[in-house]
């Protein structure tokens, strides 16, 4: 199972894009790149997943160089409900997940 | 996601008894699996079932134990528990398809007294 690598924590402040990087490589041809968000006493709620080059939903963009090694979440204009532990996770779908200890995200008013 | 739910929400019981949490899942989802989360730390897998007829150990197995009795339900035995099982026990669920996204239920506060 790829190894993952992220920053333990991140301080940012409302209005601000935050970036999130997480390296991943030894990542496998056929990985996916998935973040996953958690708030406190909650489960991890999926947020964006990713193959290659960019991604984006209404929450989140992902980016994810040519060579696969690293992928950034960001973030635009967080605010205060931002607040949580980011996860970056790489999976091939017959294996089951390892979460790390994910980013620490604190957005101050 | 209101489509795992986990029951008992919480619990508190004392070391020696034998306890089991809930799972189940209206997604017909084939995937499920068992994480354990403390204070602080990420999740880290106990057990995860790939179907009914396929369960396989996690990283942190000893202790727990696993039933798969339909698609839908999957349970989690502490067959005889102790106090640094005291933790957030969390159940999820996942698809066959491409990077296997988990939808996570609300989760299970333990505590062994």
């Amino acid at each position: 199972l790829a190894k993952t690598t992220q920053p333990i924590s991140m301080d940012s402040y409302e209005g601000q894009e935050v970036n999130i990087t997480c390296s991943h490589n030894n990542i496998a041809t056929n990985d996916y790149i998935t973040w996953y968000q958690q708030f406190p006493s909650q489960g991890p709620r999926f947020i964006i997943q990713g193959y290659k080059t960019k991604v984006t939903n209404e929450v989140a963009s992902l980016f994810i160089p040519a060579d696969r090694k690293s992928s950034t979440l960001s973030l635009p204009r967080v605010s205060l409900s931002d607040t949580a532990v980011y996860y970056c996770l790489v999976a091939l779908s017959r294996r089951a997940l390892t979460f790390g200890s994910g980013t620490r995200l604190q957005v101050q008013p | 996601d209101a489509d795992v739910t986990q029951t008992p929400r919480n619990r508190i019981t004392k070391t020696g008894k034998r306890i089991m949490l809930e799972c189940s899942q209206t997604k017909g989802h084939d995937r499920m699996y068992w994480y354990r989360q403390d204070p602080g730390l990420g999740l880290r897998l106990i057990y995860y079932s790939f179907d009914v007829k396929d369960i396989n150990k996690g990283e942190i197995s000893d202790g727990y134990s696993v039933s798969r009795q339909a698609q839908a339900k999957f349970s989690l035995s502490l067959e005889s528990a102790i106090p640094n099982q005291t933790a957030l026990y969390f159940c999820a669920t996942s698809d066959f398809s491409g990077a296997d996204t988990q939808y996570f239920g609300p989760g299970t506060r333990l505590t062994v007294l």
